[in-house]
């Protein structure tokens, strides 16, 4: 089945604990990113990967880090977690880029006491 | 920098009746646009997209969409709405090689 996974789907932890969330994709897919959804806010990106090693900002970078070493994984890493990063997070994946269809894992929320 | 505005926090309709959720984008060139749906504690699911060619796209669960370039806008219709159709709807503009911005979301209510 062609699918885009998340884990953990639930996390709790404190704050300055270095954790990851990772993401992967069994479509071959070449656009990868990582949103953050807060009330009223809608969905921010986070990061973007057009390919391996190719990675590049998106409107709210600050505070996570992310890496592309294999086409199929796209983890996010948050080095220093605080509390308002607590969010609901989404990985997605498309075929090409940003205007391809996006493909949505079913979320991680991530909260920071 | 391109952005996504959806006016509507809230919506609430009786089922039946029709649906106008209401996008409007802000990017200089013709955008790439999409709708997507959220049904409660599930990722996003596409419901169209339009990148060129006839203004009136058509969607999956009898959703549509009209772009409109004169007002920069991106409306989602249906003519009659039914219960499982409540669920936060997102407006999306890309540009090409770059960032997907999402619009705040409109959250809509069927009433029975």
């Amino acid at each position: 089945e062609a699918q885009v996974t998340q884990n953990p789907r639930y996390l709790i932890t404190v704050t300055g604990k270095k954790l990851t969330v990772t993401c992967s994709q069994n479509m071959n897919h070449e656009y990868m990113s990582w949103y953050r959804q807060d009330p009223g806010l809608g969905l921010r990106q986070i990061y973007y990967s057009m390919n391996v090693e190719v990675t590049d900002k998106g409107d709210v970078p600050e505070g996570y880090k992310v890496s592309r070493k294999e086409k199929r994984n796209f983890p996010l890493i948050l080095e220093s977690p605080s509390p308002n990063q607590t969010s609901l997070y989404f990985c997605a994946s498309s075929t090409r880029a940003n205007t391809d269809t996006q493909y949505f894992g079913p979320g991680t929320r991530l909260t920071v006491l | 920098a391109q952005s996504v505005t959806q006016p509507d926090i809230h919506i609430t309709v009786s089922e039946g009746a029709s649906l106008e959720l209401r996008c409007n984008y802000s990017y200089g060139a013709t955008p790439y646009l999409f709708w997507y749906v959220q049904s409660p504690g599930q990722g996003l699911q596409l419901l169209l997209k339009y990148f060129s060619g006839d203004t009136l796209v058509q969607g999956i669960k009898g959703f549509e969409a009209e772009f409109k370039r004169s007002q920069s806008s991106f409306n989602l219709r249906k003519p009659s709405v039914h219960w499982s159709d409540a669920a936060e709807y997102f407006c999306a503009v890309g540009e090409a090689g770059n960032m997907l911005t999402f619009g705040g979301g409109t959250r809509l209510m069927v009433k029975p």
